[in-house]
């Protein structure tokens, strides 16, 4: 079945370290996102892609980076992390399916669960 | 610009009791609407969307949702509850040639025996 993985699955690091959380899809989307879901905010957009060449932060960019190393692979980065982006991280993908007919429907992987210490 | 509120953070039902789950909506643009559900220690998945066609929008696993443009509003219902139902449910919205979507807080569903 076509899918959206990530990797790992979960991960316990210390203050100052650096991480990359991965994602992969086989569904052919244009288009990848990277959200953080802490309890009670619900899911809050840390950046996008459209394509490989399209990158653009959402609304909570600090502190993160991302690469889209082809259109299946969208990575997100932290370069030093912190314990306040202890968070389950969630990688989508959407259809483009052209101008006005996109819906922007998505697609979710499994998450991350990331803790800082 | 565009935003959602989810009205209750957390709903209980009985088993076989009518879910109601509330959302209401800004945009300024006509909106798509959707509803997906997240099980424990998985990822969000869809439930139903509204993208502009019919108002009464029919999803999985017997739920469904009606857009009312007068009331900015996209409720969720199911006529009765099952155990399997136990989950959580965001509401997002999203404008056309936007490309992305904006989400709810969410609405922890809890069913009672």
């Amino acid at each position: 079945d076509a899918d959206v993985t990530q990797t790992p699955r979960n991960r316990i690091t210390k203050t100052g370290k650096r991480i990359m959380l991965e994602c992969s899809q086989t569904k052919g989307h244009d288009r990848m996102y990277w959200y953080r879901q802490d309890p009670g905010l619900g899911l809050r957009l840390i950046y996008y892609s459209f394509d490989v060449k399209d990158i653009n932060k959402g609304e909570i960019s600090d502190g993160y980076s991302v690469s889209r190393q082809a259109q299946a692979k969208f990575s997100l980065s932290l370069e030093s992390a912190i314990p306040n982006q202890t968070a389950l991280y969630f990688c989508a993908t959407s259809a483009r399916k052209g101008g006005l007919a996109d819906n922007n429907e998505q697609f979710f992987g499994p998450g991350t669960r990331l803790t800082v210490l | 610009a565009q935003s959602v509120t989810q009205l209750g953070s957390h709903v209980s039902v009985s088993e076989g009791a009518l879910v109601l789950l509330r959302c209401n909506y800004s945009s300024s643009v006509p909106p798509y609407l959707f509803w997906y559900v997240q099980y424990p220690n998985q990822g969000l998945q869809l439930l139903l969307k509204y993208t502009s066609a019919a108002t009464l929008v029919k999803g999985i696993n017997g739920f469904e949702a009606e857009f009312k443009k007068s009331e900015t509003s996209f409720h969720l219902t199911k006529p009765s509850a099952h155990m399997s139902d136990a989950a959580e449910y965001f509401c997002a919205v999203s404008a056309a040639t936007a490309g992305k979507s904006t989400f709810g807080d969410g609405t922890t569903l809890t069913v009672k025996p």
